[in-house]
């Protein structure tokens, strides 16, 4: 099945600085690939996705970008705030993994004022 | 979102006993899936249905039984709990393969 790779595990920045989550994914079918916030105590909630016929894709402060040929995907956070502090999970879908979403172990980001 | 709710919200058993989650979505969702979240290995996928009378085995399915014999619901049933099932316990849905997936709001399941 996919195998979702994330890095890193802990994050921690100053409000207002950028931060960067990576993920690498096994499965060459894969097509699309979501991001998930989850906030202490709650649910997994998602923030942006992409499809694997686009590169990136934007939405306010938070972006994706994608490369196929390496087979990863990157989280872009700009202008953080203390309330972007929360556990992120990449995920991917593939034919090979059943229509089942796979999730990378989550990073935990601390933005600190 | 309100469109799919778990029961209960904390559980806690003893080792041994069998104990049912209970998922239910409203969106008439094809896909219904159980994670289990486990602190340092994320979300783990315990099994997934693509329709009614269609389950199949996902990453950590032992000990773990389903059935889903209507579209809206999705039980998860420990047959005979074990204290390395101590979790929580997420149930979600969506419609295809490319729609977002949406997550119930848990299940914490204590095993003594």
């Amino acid at each position: 099945g996919e195998n979702v790779e994330q890095h890193p595990s802990t994050l921690s920045v100053q409000e207002g600085d950028s931060a960067v989550i990576k993920c690498t994914y096994s499965d060459s079918a894969s097509n699309y690939f979501p991001w998930y916030k989850q906030e202490l105590g709650k649910r997994p909630q998602l923030i942006i996705d992409i499809r694997s016929n686009v590169g990136e894709k934007k939405d306010q402060r938070i972006a994706v970008t994608l490369n196929k040929t390496a087979k990863h995907f990157s989280l872009h956070i700009t202008e953080t705030q203390p309330e972007d502090s929360a556990v992120y999970f990449c995920a991917a879908l593939g034919f090979n993994s059943g229509y089942a979403l796979n999730f990378g172990k989550g990073t935990s980001l601390l933005v600190t004022p | 979102d309100a469109g799919i709710t778990q029961s209960p919200r904390y559980k806690i058993t003893e080792t041994g006993r069998q104990v049912t989650l209970m998922c239910h979505q409203t969106w008439s969702h094809s896909y219904m899936f159980w994670y289990r979240q486990d602190l340092g290995h994320g979300l783990r996928l315990i099994y997934y249905s693509a329709a009614a009378d269609i389950t199949d085995k996902g990453e950590v399915p032992d000990g773990y039984v389903v059935s889903r014999s209507k579209t809206e619901n999705f039980p998860l049933t420990l047959e005979s709990a074990t204290r390395s099932q101590t979790s929580v316990y997420f149930c979600a849905s969506r419609q295809g393969n490319n729609s977002p997936l949406h997550f119930g709001n848990g299940t914490r399941l204590t095993v003594t």
